[in-house]
Order: structure tokens, then C-alpha cells, then sequence
């Protein structure tokens, strides 16, 4: 496609509901990362992945959250069991090589937890 | 740990006006950094890319320096226009894991 695309764009859920956040990168991309952005904040750090591999998953808080990206395209981040503190904005970047190249962002999933 | 600070917060200028934005990082072994723009309920989309090696990168109106040894980067916006008004992100990327690390942003206003 002509961009990273995310969806949903919102998602509303109840507290202790599983959501599943999809991310569809550049056609091509080697790289694909996940953010969180809180609001008023700038994003930080969930996962990269390059190509179907999960490399770094140093960001993700706590066990609740899972991602994964079978086919090295499509990404999903899953987060169980939500809670209020998991509000915020969800941005996926995706870019053609792993170290330097510049990264491509979604619009981004905003997640409401209630 | 790599820790990225944006200094003001948020600014208002009227519209002409040049201006300045800073951004300061922790940690010199950085192995690029990206300054992005940001509008309400959108991504994020890059506006200049300085590599470690460089001193400044230009496109039109937008010139970023970077001072690798003192931690440092300014953005600087000519002749500022309303349709410039959003928050301005800055981020090192650091050896090669490829994660990026952003500071808080400024909110730019630009007044007609």
C-alpha cells in the first residue's frame, strides 16, 4: 500500500477486555515497530520486529501484552485483559532496513479502556 | 539510559516570526536523529533526519543542527506559517536495535 496502515483507528473497551490491534506496513518493509503514546507524551518503545522475528520486546509493560507478526507483513499487537492505564494512542512504523533507514508511521489506534 | 528532553513545552508565535526548537539527549552515542511533526489525531511524519556524522540537515523552511558531543539539536522554522501549528517530535535512534526515543514534543501555535 501507499502507507502503514492501522485498524481500527478507535477502540473502546471495557476494563478486563482482550483487544487485537492490526498494522499493515509498507509493502517491502523489512522492519516493523510498535509504539505507545500517552496522551501529552511522546511515543515510546513497545517491539520490532524484522521480518516474522521478534527482536526486542523490552517495552512491552507487563505480560498482558503479546505481538506478533507470522508472515513477516501484517502485525498485530494483542493486549489482554485491559485495564485503564492501557488508554492511549497505539502508532506502528515500519521502514525498509533494520538500523538505519527512516521510519514510516500509521495514523495509530487510540484505545479507550473503561 | 538514553533520555530525550524538549524544550518549550508548547509555544505561540505570530505568524513571520522565525523560531527555535530544542532538544537535548543524555546519552552522545546516538546513531541518528529524527525530528517529526505531528498533527492532532494523526501519525507522525518525518521532517529531517540528521546521521551521527552530520552537522545539519535542510528542506525549505526547516533546518535541524545537531552538536553530537554536547547532547544537543535545534529545529529552526523560517518565516513561520499557520499551517506550521503542531507538535514537534524529536527522536535518537541509538546503535542498532532501531527503536526510536522521543522526547515529550512541542506544541507549536502559529497565530494569523
Amino acid at each position: 500500500g501507499a502507507g502503514v496502515s492501522q485498524s481500527p483507528r478507535y477502540k473502546v473497551a471495557k476494563r478486563g477486555q482482550d483487544v487485537a490491534l492490526r498494522c499493515d506496513p509498507i509493502s517491502g518493509h523489512v522492519s516493523l515497530f510498535w509504539y505507545q503514546q500517552a496522551l501529552g507524551q511522546g511515543p515510546e518503545f513497545l517491539t520490532y520486529f524484522q521480518n516474522e522475528a521478534q527482536l526486542d520486546k523490552s517495552g512491552l509493560p507487563s505480560d498482558r501484552f503479546f505481538a506478533e507478526r507470522p508472515e513477516g507483513s501484517v502485525s498485530t499487537l494483542k493486549i489482554q485483559r485491559t485495564q485503564q492505564e492501557d488508554s492511549a494512542v497505539y502508532l506502528c512504523a515500519s521502514s525498509q532496513v533494520g538500523g538505519g533507514d527512516i521510519q514510516y508511521f500509521g495514523a495509530g489506534t487510540r484505545l479507550s479502556v473503561l | 539510559k538514553q533520555e530525550v528532553t524538549q524544550i518549550p513545552a508548547a509555544l505561540s508565535v505570530p505568524e513571520g516570526e522565525n523560531l527555535v526548537l530544542n532538544c537535548s539527549f543524555t546519552d552522545s552515542a546516538i546513531y541518528n536523529l529524527q525530528w517529526f511533526r505531528q498533527d492532532p489525531g494523526k501519525g507522525l511524519t518525518s521532517l529531517l533526519l540528521i546521521q551521527s556524522s552530520q552537522r545539519e540537515q535542510t528542506s525549505g523552511r526547516l533546518n535541524a543542527s545537531l552538536d553530537k558531543s554536547s547532547g544537543r539539536s535545534t529545529l529552526y522554522i523560517a518565516a513561520s506559517q499557520p499551517g506550521d501549528s503542531a507538535t514537534y517530535l524529536c527522536a535518537v535512534k541509538g546503535g542498532n536495535t532501531g527503536k526510536l526515543i522521543f522526547g515529550q514534543g512541542t506544541t507549536l501555535q502559529v497565530k494569523p
